[in-house]
């Protein structure tokens, strides 16, 4: 089993680019959460989906931020336009029916410059 | 992914020697508890589990301890080695619903 996977491992770009980060959750599993980790913060939950639905978006800090997920095999995090204070680590994280833990993906380091 | 970097506690420890690290939960209503590692460059990685019907639970070389009086969680690593250094984090599930709750972390340093 190849994990959680992620794309691209680091990003960096110009403040007001668009950013598209992505993620392939394990096959079978069929949640899946998109995380933040700052220093400031710690790992913050921005988005849960069940079964390509989002269910909380709750935790996705302004319109700047979407995601989808079209399948599930895929989902992708979308920061337009994006600013400097988005840098951050996002985790991508999977699980069968939100059961007892996740499995994370190694992450997308963004710096928006 | 480097985790929450600068101002994380600090424990070191000595190779060979246990290690005990501590985590303060939130909620009187988690039912589930998780500790994660997380090298540096990866994502959080599970290492153990329990839930609260349950004070204590043994994996290899890894020991979770749950006291719900006081709301206090404790990962205890036995001999511990220079690949045990890492972020730890604790991690609650309140009953009922899907989220989890992380505790900022806990660098572990081990000195060879």
């Amino acid at each position: 089993d190849a994990g959680v996977i992620q794309s691209p491992r680091h990003e960096v770009t110009e403040m007001g680019q668009e950013v598209t980060l992505r993620c392939k959750p394990i096959s079978g599993h069929n949640s899946l959460f998109w995380y933040r980790q700052t220093m400031m913060r710690g790992l913050e939950l921005l988005i849960y989906f069940n079964n390509n639905v989002p269910i909380d978006d709750s935790g996705m800090p302004e319109d700047r931020f979407s995601a989808k997920m079209p399948n599930a095999s895929f989902s992708t995090l979308k920061i337009q336009p994006s600013e400097p204070r988005d840098s951050a680590v996002y985790f991508c994280a999977s699980s069968v029916d939100n059961s007892y833990g996740y499995t994370f993906g190694s992450g997308t380091r963004l710096t928006v410059v | 992914g480097e985790s929450v970097g600068l101002h994380l506690p600090t424990l070191s420890v000595q190779e060979g020697d246990n290690s005990i690290i501590n985590c303060a939960y939130s909620n009187s209503a988690s039912d589930y508890f998780i500790w994660y590692k997380q090298e540096s460059g990866k994502g959080p990685q599970f290492i153990i589990d329990i839930r609260s019907n349950m004070d204590k639970r043994q994996g290899q070389r890894v020991t979770v301890l749950l006291n719900k009086t006081v709301k206090h969680l404790s990962l205890q690593i036995a001999a511990t080695q220079p690949g045990d250094s890492a972020v730890y984090f604790c991690a609650e599930k309140v009953s009922g619903t899907y989220k989890y709750i992380f505790g900022t972390g806990t660098r572990l340093k081990v000195l060879a």
